[in-house]
């Protein structure tokens, strides 16, 4: 059973703070790992997308992916409100790039 | 705007309607899907259409048939329907790794409810 594990929270976080959002996959030979966010009513759109170990970042959005432990996760710096929503880890299927599995979200509260 | 396109945005119908869901691709991709979100539930994965093939269907009941005619063109047909069928309903888009990533991109959705 391919799995994409997330804690669902809600994880509130004070305005300004770091905001660290944490995932978990079980297909060990997974290439493609995705953050999206997505707003009450709302589709999901693409926070960050990361296919090596380590860091990447994108303004005040930091993914961090270790292939070896199966974790990736994602760092929001400097919380705002409007980061209020849930956020969305995703992972390909392996041996498929159409295919990405979606995990249950954590809602995250940033306190003004 | 992320160059997938739905519509409409929300439907209101009857267990015996028959309509459909369109969704149109403005990307130049070649793989499209239908994901269902019920309210407070995950997205759950209902077909994948790769340069117009089939390439999953997630044990959908087959009163949702999907009709891919064309890559940048999906549509979802729905028939007798039942009221837990009530959800929104999401077209994505991706092109392969090798073309440039496999990133999937989201329509608005549709908002159905079943009466």
């Amino acid at each position: 059973q391919k799995e994409v594990e997330q804690n669902s929270g809600p994880l509130s976080v004070p305005e300004g703070a770091i905001a660290s959002l944490n995932c978990t996959y079980s297909d060990r030979g997974s290439q493609s790992f995705f953050w999206y966010r997505q707003y009450s009513g709302k589709s999901p759109e693409l926070i960050m997308s990361i296919y090596s170990n380590g860091d990447k970042e994108d303004g005040r959005f930091t993914a961090q992916l270790n292939k070896a432990s199966q974790y990736v996760s994602l760092l929001i710096r400097d919380s705002q409100p409007s980061d209020s929503a849930t956020y969305l880890c995703a992972v390909n299927e392996l041996g498929r790039d159409d295919k990405i599995i979606f995990g249950k979200g954590t809602r995250l509260h940033i306190l003004p | 705007e992320t160059g997938v396109t739905q519509t409409p945005r929300h439907l209101v119908m009857g267990m015996t309607n028959k309509k459909s869901l369109k969704c149109e691709q403005h990307l130049g991709h070649n793989a499209m899907y239908w994901y269902k979100q019920s309210a407070k539930k995950p997205l759950e994965l209902m077909f994948v259409y790769n340069f117009k093939e089939q390439t999953e269907n997630n044990s959908v009941p087959s009163r949702f048939s999907p009709e891919c005619p064309n890559s940048s063109h999906l549509f979802l047909h729905l028939h007798t329907l039942q009221p837990e069928d009530s959800a929104l309903y999401l077209c994505a888009s991706s092109q392969d790794r090798a073309s440039g990533g496999n990133i999937q991109y989201f329509g608005a959705g549709t908002r159905l409810s079943v009466l």
